[in-house]
């Protein structure tokens, strides 16, 4: 089936760094790939869908300046959270969808747990 | 914007009952996913729905998908400790991205053995 890999799965950092994380399609090319966030015991948010080889597009009240993404690759999306804050602090998960058609949803990373202190 | 709400928010049944949970949007859309979260995870696909009044099963799960395809419920005969987890809905509405999902409030289910 479709996998999704998603690293850090968490990472704990100073206020004021910039963190890193990557999600990659295994065995399938995703022209497309859409970050999430999530607080605890909340819904997914859609911060922003991410598009290979043209500049991602953002969900209104997100900073795109805050929130860079890149995805240079079929298989490779990445977030970087710059200047983080503690409020920044969030389970952060990427999802693609490796088929169309009905037997087919979207396929998640494992998530990313952002801790700032 | 599009919303997207579940009610209830927490349910808690004994094993062997019952549980049913409902989504409504405030758009209409034009198909429907169902997601499960368990604890710590992520979400997991289970079905899509996009035929007006459509219904389809998975073994102990029924998923319906309203007329009016505003609403949609899922509903679980005899829960087992393994249901546990949030379950989701997330929709895509017409005229918008036809890629984009959006995500219900999520209703969290507890079992009791």
């Amino acid at each position: 089936g479709a996998v999704v890999s998603q690293h850090p799965s968490w990472v704990i950092c100073k206020s004021g760094t910039s963190v890193k994380i990557e999600c990659r399609s295994l065995d399938f090319q995703a022209t497309t790939m859409f970050w999430y966030r999530q607080f605890p015991k909340q819904s997914l948010m859609l911060m922003a869908t991410s598009n290979e080889g043209s500049k991602a597009t953002y969900e209104q009240g997100v900073e795109k300046d805050k929130f860079l993404i890149n995805h240079a690759s079929l298989t490779l999306s990445t977030l970087t959270v710059t200047s983080a804050h503690p409020e920044d602090s969030s389970f952060y998960i990427c999802s693609a969808r490796a088929r169309r058609g009905m037997d087919y949803g979207y396929t998640f990373g494992s998530g990313t747990r952002l801790t700032v202190v | 914007g599009q919303q997207v709400m579940q009610i209830p928010q927490y349910q808690h049944v004994q094993e062997g009952e019952d549980f049913t949970t409902y989504c409504n949007s405030s758009t209409t859309l034009s198909n429907i996913q169902w997601y499960k979260q368990r604890p710590g995870g992520h979400p997991v696909f289970l079905i899509q729905l996009v035929k007006s009044g459509e219904v389809k099963k998975q073994k102990r799960l029924t998923f319906q998908f309203g007329e009016a395809k505003k609403n949609s419920s899922l509903h679980i005969t005899a829960t087992q400790t393994t249901d546990v987890g949030t379950y989701f809905c997330a929709g895509t509405s017409y005229g918008g991205a036809t890629n984009k999902l959006i995500f219900g409030t999520g209703t969290l289910l507890a079992v009791q053995p």
